[in-house]
């Protein structure tokens, strides 16, 4: 089952402007991640946040946390064409004892249109 | 380009049949994982291996099976093929025991095909 689901499921928009991605999940976390995947290639990782930060950068990159409405937002500001990817958010959850296991959702579809 | 390498690419195969895929990790990554991806349930974890030691398990089939080799490779197989079983297959790495706590780092992935 998805712990993370992505809103919008797809997303075009001209190239310069700034595009935001959200993720709900359901139950408390410890973090959350985001991942990037050019079709049919490997994920790369962008950031990973902390449930006790709010905010964080990496580049043009900022995501912010509300663990009090279990949600996440990514901004890409300035895109690019090379931004064309599914952006994907993930949380921990525990997949039994003191193991976690990451839960992906399914992912925004970012088209940027030079 | 991760450090992840995985082969082979591409698997075309029948019904019925078994498989194997290999992952080898980053170098200096203990931990394995394996997810499924395909285009009705999206990218599911499966199984992690840490150190040789099965850590983690998700969604996965009886019919597949994982195991990680002392050289830390790993080797994830798919047997009594179904065609729903036609998804890409990633494996990723990471230092630590737990990669929902750090990044992992993906391969290009095996896309298999069955017929």
């Amino acid at each position: 089952s998805q712990q993370g689901e992505e809103d919008p499921q797809a997303l075009s928009i001209q190239e310069g402007e700034n595009a935001t991605m959200n993720c709900s999940y359901k139950t408390s976390i410890n973090n959350l991640q985001w991942y990037r995947q050019n079709s049919g290639r490997g994920l790369v990782h962008l950031i990973l946040i902390r449930s006790n930060e709010r905010e964080k950068h990496s580049g043009r990159l900022r995501v912010t946390l509300d663990t009090s409405k279990k949600s996440s937002s990514l901004l890409i500001t300035a895109s690019r064409a090379a931004d064309t990817a599914s952006y994907f958010c993930a949380t921990d959850s525990n997949s039994g004892g003191s193991n976690y296991k990451l839960t992906f959702g399914k992912g925004t579809l970012l088209t940027v249109n030079p | 380009d991760s450090g992840v390498t995985q082969t082979p690419k591409h698997l075309i195969t029948a019904t019925g049949q078994r498989v194997t895929l290999r992952c080898s990790p980053r170098s200096g990554d203990l931990s394995v994982y394996w997810y499924q991806q395909s285009l009705d349930q999206g990218l599911q974890f499966l199984i992690q291996y840490y150190n040789g030691e099965e850590r983690a398990k998700g969604n996965i089939l009886e019919r597949f099976s994982a195991q990680q080799f002392p050289d830390l490779h790993s080797e994830l197989n798919l047997s009594s093929l179904e065609l729903g079983d036609s998804a890409l297959y990633f494996c990723a790495s990471s230092v630590a025991a737990s990669g929902a706590f750090t990044k992992q780092y993906f391969g290009p992935g095996t896309r298999l095909t069955v017929l």
